[in-house]
């Protein structure tokens, strides 16, 4: 257990849909990050909180948004799914804003869009 | 164009084998991972660099600023080794880079 919870594990759901992933930092941490793992396109950043506000926006769809809450977790919701947005979504956590410090992964939200 | 490279994209080693995994990179750089992500698909973060060399164990990385560029290297590799390696900077501009990993295979 790395300390960063993730939730669901495994999601399926339709086309059009809407979901929220939902991610624990681990304790004392105050950014969390969210990545999209897919086959064709690999590890994609997606966005950064820290103490809940954004710190960084990546290749973040519109039809994507997140926050964090000030308990320090975090969603992330996905609307109007396609199939294309079938992926593996990592959380990670790390104690600052700033890269000098490592990150801890959560074990991930496999979704599955049908 | 890749802002990370990886090389090899494959690599198949025997147990006891030193390995070495290399990082390009193309985009100015505040910190570079090394990530190792196991069949399962869970990610663990490796090393965190900013300069020099980092040890743990049996893994060293090194980056060189001005080359950009770093390797992980594996001393007396171990079957439990097997994963793919993934090298990720994050740019001055506060973006995120990923390689397309390294996938390793350790025989017995």
């Amino acid at each position: 257990d790395s300390g960063v919870t993730q939730t669901p594990k495994h999601l399926i759901t339709a086309t059009g849909q809407r979901v929220t992933l939902r991610c624990s930092p681990r304790s004392g941490d105050l950014s969390v990050y969210w990545y999209q793992q897919s086959l064709d396109q690999g590890l994609q950043f997606l966005i950064q909180y820290y103490n809940g506000e954004e710190r960084a926006k990546g290749n973040i769809l519109e039809r994507f948004s997140a926050q964090q809450f000030p308990d320090l977790h975090s969603e992330l919701n996905l609307s109007s799914l396609e199939l294309g947005d079938s992926a593996l979504y990592f959380c990670a956590s790390s104690v600052s804003r700033e890269p000098g410090y490592g990150y801890t992964f959560g074990s991930g939200t496999r979704l599955t869009v049908v | 164009k890749n802002e990370v490279e990886q090389s090899p994209q494959n690599l198949t080693a025997q147990e006891g084998e030193f390995i070495t995994i290399n990082c390009s990179y193309s985009v100015g750089i505040s910190a570079l991972h090394w990530l190792q992500q196991h069949p399962g698909g869970g990610i663990v973060s490796l090393f965190m660099l900013s300069s020099g060399k980092k040890k743990h164990g049996r893994l060293i990385a090194t980056i060189n600023i001005q080359e950009k560029h770093s390797s992980l290297h594996i001393t007396a590799s171990h079957p439990r080794d097997s994963a793919v390696y993934i090298c990720a900077v994050r740019s001055t501009g506060n973006q995120f880079y990923f390689g397309t990993g390294t996938s390793l295979t350790v025989i017995p």
